[in-house]
């Protein structure tokens, strides 16, 4: 159980164009999601979290009109890089939290994007 | 400020045993997670501790101080697939995980 899928797994994009990322619980709702983005040979950064039905909270220095997550449904949250740069190239991680261990995030297997 | 520290890197031979430590400071504290992130993949849950003592979970085991703000990840017969980063994370009082930087654990023959 507590399996989540990520989509697309990597895709590469032209600078100025916008990629959705989408994130779902395959078995279980997940009350909360939150996105990661993960730069080669470092920490995992928490950029967001988001609730079902509700506007997501972002974190300190994380443009929220650049990074659009919308959490439509207790299994579904996307994340859309708007008007990608080369520099938005990253692994972007997804997590979802809910089920029967409810406070353990379980990640999505991750989508790698790069921006020429 | 709210604080994980765990070693950065860390080397030990297949077929022993090695220990992963990690100390926090943070506001409030609602449970320790381990995880396991290969190079270039997505970190998988190992476990959870929020009561004080050992989880043991086949060859991995963690194990939980609260009074001292310690845990430590414990791998057992090690394989060459264990060779990963292993990073320690606290939920605090908020329910937010606090991240530590990771351990880079290289396993040689």
């Amino acid at each position: 159980g507590a399996v989540v899928s990520q989509h697309p797994s990597w895709v590469i994009c032209k600078s100025g164009t916008s990629v959705k990322i989408e994130c779902r619980s395959l078995d279980f709702q997940a009350t909360t999601m939150f996105w990661y983005r993960q730069f080669p040979k470092q920490s995992l950064m928490l950029m967001a979290t988001s609730n079902e039905g509700s506007k997501a909270t972002y974190e300190q220095g994380v443009e929220k009109d650049k990074f659009l997550i919308n959490h439509a449904s207790l299994t579904l949250s996307t994340l859309t890089v708007t008007s990608a740069h080369p520099e938005d190239s990253s692994f972007y991680i997804c997590s979802a939290r809910g089920g029967r261990e409810a406070d353990t995030q379980y990640f999505g297997p991750g989508t790698r994007l790069t921006v020429l | 400020g709210q604080n994980i520290d765990q070693p950065t890197e860390m080397t030990a031979t297949e077929g022993a045993i090695v220990q992963i430590n990690c100390t926090y400071q943070t506001s409030g504290f609602n449970g320790l997670f381990w995880y396991q992130q290969h190079a270039g993949e997505a970190p998988t849950f190992l476990s959870y501790n929020v009561l004080d003592g050992l989880e043991e979970k086949g060859r991995f085991s963690s194990f939980l101080s609260r009074s001292k703000g310690y845990s430590y990840l414990l791998l057992k017969e090690l394989q060459m697939k264990d060779s990963a980063s292993y990073l320690c994370a606290v939920m605090d009082s908020n329910y937010q995980l606090i991240w530590g930087a990771g351990t880079k654990l290289i396993i040689k023959p």
